[in-house]
């Protein structure tokens, strides 16, 4: 089964500096690679997604690349605020099969601090 | 925007006991799905529920876990027999399907249930 590794595990960034989160997945059929943002005490909020037909996808001041052939994809937030503090999920799900429903295996997750 | 729900916020219960966590799906959305995460750890794929039975279901999900859509808004997930550790946030999601840009999954706020 797929297999998701996020380093690192923390990351505290001054204000106004860029983080990057990487990912490794271990399933060559996964093709669809979200990236959630979970804040203290509430559920993962979808922040930007990539699927396997495109190497990079950006929105505003955060984007994701995603590397098939060594099979990780990265997350970047470029101008980081405070309010960018939080817990960041990668996750893979694999390919599509059937009309049911699939699940997502999610990395550890890392826990971004914004230092002001 | 809408968004998935779920009561309660918080479940105490002594091991032993049933508690039923209810989630209100997005409206228009048909694939359905329990996650867990233990308190400091990654989130945990439980089932995942499309046309009223299960379409797939993790190792985790055993006979003491069980789903049900009993009408048209609210989806839910019984423990039977609580043990202790099945103390962790439970988290609801909802998709509008399970492929291409439909796939997105939508988390709830969560329930946190402790088992004493």
């Amino acid at each position: 089964g797929e297999n998701v590794e996020q380093h690192p595990s923390t990351l505290s960034v001054q204000e106004g500096d860029s983080a990057v989160i990487k990912c490794t997945y271990s399933d060559s059929a996964s093709n669809y690679f979200p990236w959630y943002k979970q804040e203290l005490g509430k559920g993962p909020q979808l922040i930007i997604d990539i699927r396997s037909n495109v190497g990079e996808k950006k929105d505003q001041r955060i984007a994701v690349t995603l590397n098939k052939t060594a099979k990780h994809f990265s997350l970047h937030i470029t101008e980081t605020q405070p309010e960018d503090s939080a817990v960041y999920f990668c996750a893979a799900r694999a390919e599509y099969r059937d009309n049911y429903g699939q699940n997502f295996v999610f990395g550890p997750g890392t826990r971004l601090s914004v230092l002001p | 925007e809408p968004e998935v729900t779920q009561t309660p916020s918080h479940q105490v219960t002594q091991m032993g006991q049933e508690v039923i966590l209810r989630c209100v799906p997005i409206s228009n959305h048909l694939y359905f799905y329990w996650y867990r995460q233990i308190l400091g750890q990654k989130v945990e794929f439980l089932v995942s529920f499309y046309n009223n039975e299960i379409s797939e279901k993790s190792e985790i999900f055993d006979d003491q876990f069980s789903v049900e859509r009993p009408d048209g808004s609210n989806f839910t997930l019984k423990i039977r027999s609580t043990k202790l550790e099945d103390s962790a946030m439970y988290f609801c999601a909802s998709s509008e399907a399970a492929r291409d840009t439909e796939e997105t999954q939508y988390f709830g706020p969560g329930t946190r249930l402790l088992v004493l």
